[in-house]
C-alpha cells in the first residue's frame, strides 16, 4: 500500500525556516517525481515544487523561488522541503505528492498534509 | 504561468442529477488537463488526468472531455459521496496551476 506521511509543521514566525519532511512507502520511490502542494485555509490548491527521480531537476512556483528548497534522499524514501524566509502567505497545508509514473505533474496519491502556520 | 478558471465556483444539486462544471486554460494546454475531488479535511484524490483518462478504482460516472483551452467534467448521476469540492489542474508546464475550485453542494 503506497503511503506518505509528512511531518516538520508548527508555528514559525515570520522571516523563519521550517523543514518538512515526507516519508514514503510501499512503492519503489526513486522511480517517482514527487511534488509539494499546499492548500491555505479556506483556499484552493496550489502547487509548490517537484523533483526528478534522481534529484537533478526541480521546479518552483514563482513565490517560493529562492526561499524554498526542495530535496530527497532515495536511500531513505524521503522527500523534504527546506522553508526560509516564512511570510504570513506561507501559512497552509502543505500536502507531499507522488507524480504518476511517466506523467509528471499529475499526483496520484498525496499525504494527509501538515500545517505551517506563519505569525508573530 | 498558466491560469485556470473553473466554473461555477459552487453549486446546489440533488442526488441523481447530472452535474458539469467548466474550467478554461488562459493557452493551449493540449489535454494535459487533470481533475481532482477534495472532501473537507482530507487530502485530494485523483479522478481523471489527461483531460478524459479515469484514474483506476474512479467510478464510471466522473468522465472528463475538451482539449485546448476548454475542458468539462461531468458526473453523470450524482452520488451521496459526490458532494466535495472539484479542482482543475493544468500539468501542460510548471508551475502546474490548479483552478479555484467548484463547490458541490445538496
Amino acid at each position: 500500500e503506497v503511503q506518505l506521511v509528512e511531518s516538520g509543521g508548527g508555528l514559525v514566525q515570520p522571516g523563519g525556516s521550517l523543514r518538512l519532511s515526507c516519508a514514503a512507502s510501499g512503492f519503489p520511490f526513486r522511480n517517482y517525481w514527487m511534488s509539494w502542494v499546499r492548500q491555505a485555509p479556506g483556499k484552493a490548491l496550489e502547487w509548490v515544487a517537484n523533483i526528478k527521480q534522481d534529484g537533478s531537476d526541480t521546479y518552483y512556483v514563482d513565490s517560493v523561488k529562492g526561499r524554498f528548497i526542495i530535496s530527497r534522499d532515495n536511500a531513505k524514501n524521503s522527500l523534504n522541503l527546506q522553508m526560509n524566509s516564512l511570510r504570513a502567505e506561507d501559512t497552509a497545508v502543505y500536502y507531499c505528492a507522488r507524480d504518476l509514473l511517466a506523467i509528471f505533474g499529475v499526483h496520484d496519491y498525496w499525504g494527509q498534509g501538515t500545517l505551517v502556520t506563519v505569525s508573530s | 504561468d498558466i491560469q485556470m478558471t473553473q466554473s461555477p465556483s459552487s453549486l446546489s444539486a440533488s442526488v441523481g442529477d447530472r452535474v458539469t462544471i467548466t474550467c478554461r486554460a488562459s493557452q493551449t494546454i493540449r489535454n494535459y488537463l487533470n481533475w481532482y475531488q477534495q472532501k473537507p479535511g482530507k487530502a485530494p484524490n485523483l479522478l481523471i488526468y489527461t483531460a478524459s483518462t479515469l484514474q483506476s478504482g474512479v467510478p464510471s460516472r466522473f468522465r472528463g472531455s475538451g482539449s485546448g483551452t476548454d475542458f468539462t467534467l461531468t458526473i453523470t448521476s450524482l452520488q451521496p459521496e459526490d458532494f466535495a469540492t472539484y479542482y482543475c489542474q493544468q500539468s501542460y508546464s510548471s508551475p502546474f496551476t490548479f483552478g479555484g475550485g467548484t463547490k458541490v453542494e445538496i
